[in-house]
């Protein structure tokens, strides 16, 4: 069975600093990993997605995320952290086979940064 | 932009009512989702269509949750009766067939029971 587990329920940076954001996943075969954010009271914006390919991804709003295979992880990264960073982020798995198939989300890590 | 279109934004009801959400995915989305996303949680599927076709409804609460996309257009979820229990953010998101998984989200509708 497809999972995706965040371990930090928030995490808390002070602006202009770099900023990590967890996710560990479990599924069968190859992953589709991607990263969403939301805003208070609105639907989920799309940020980055890892198909194949470069470990790193890079998305909008200067964040990027690194696929680790050995250790079935997705960070979520941003050298410099701003105070409109601040939202909910989730992070959601697919397994490659079931193209077609529905995302698994995480639970969300609430980014807090502060000025 | 195309986005994904959702009403009402807010509902509020009481127990045992029903209650109706309605979701116009953007034009040429062949697949659309209803996620259920409770407080503090992440979103959880609770149906997906393939055109006007059902592909996993298996989360769905089929005693008091039906979903139904006529045209394989716009679609509608309803809840009856609705049970405390059923508060939470209903999103509606929809994807192009065959794509790599990027869904794109509605601004949701907030339900709360009373």
């Amino acid at each position: 069975a497809q999972s995706v587990a965040q371990p930090e329920d928030q995490v808390n940076v002070a602006e202009g600093n770099p900023l990590t954001v967890k996710c560990t996943y479990s599924v069968s075969g190859n992953p589709y990993l991607f990263w969403y954010v939301q805003y208070p009271n609105r639907g989920l914006q799309f940020l980055l997605k890892y198909i194949t390919g470069d470990n790193l991804v890079k998305g909008s709003y200067g964040f990027e995320a690194e696929f680790n295979k050995s250790q079935t992880s997705f960070h979520l990264k941003k050298p410099s952290a701003l105070v409109s960073d601040s939202a909910l982020y989730f992070c959601a798995v697919r397994a490659l086979y079931n193209q077609g198939g529905k995302l698994i989300f995480g639970q969300g890590t609430e980014l807090s940064v502060k000025p | 932009e195309a986005e994904v279109a959702q009403s009402p934004r807010y509902k509020i009801t009481e127990k045992s009512q029903a209650v109706a959400f309605w979701c116009d995915p953007i034009s040429g989305h062949a697949t659309l989702y209803w996620y259920r996303q409770i407080l503090g949680q992440g979103p959880e599927l609770l149906v997906q269509f393939q055109d006007e076709s059902v592909v996993d409804d298996s989360q769905l609460p089929k005693d008091r949750f039906s979903a139904e996309r006529l045209k394989g257009v716009d679609s509608t979820l309803k809840i009856q009766p609705a049970e405390l229990g059923d508060s939470a953010m209903y999103l509606c998101a929809s994807s192009r067939q065959g794509s790599t998984g990027e869904l794109f989200f509605g601004e949701g509708s907030r339900l709360t029971v009373l």
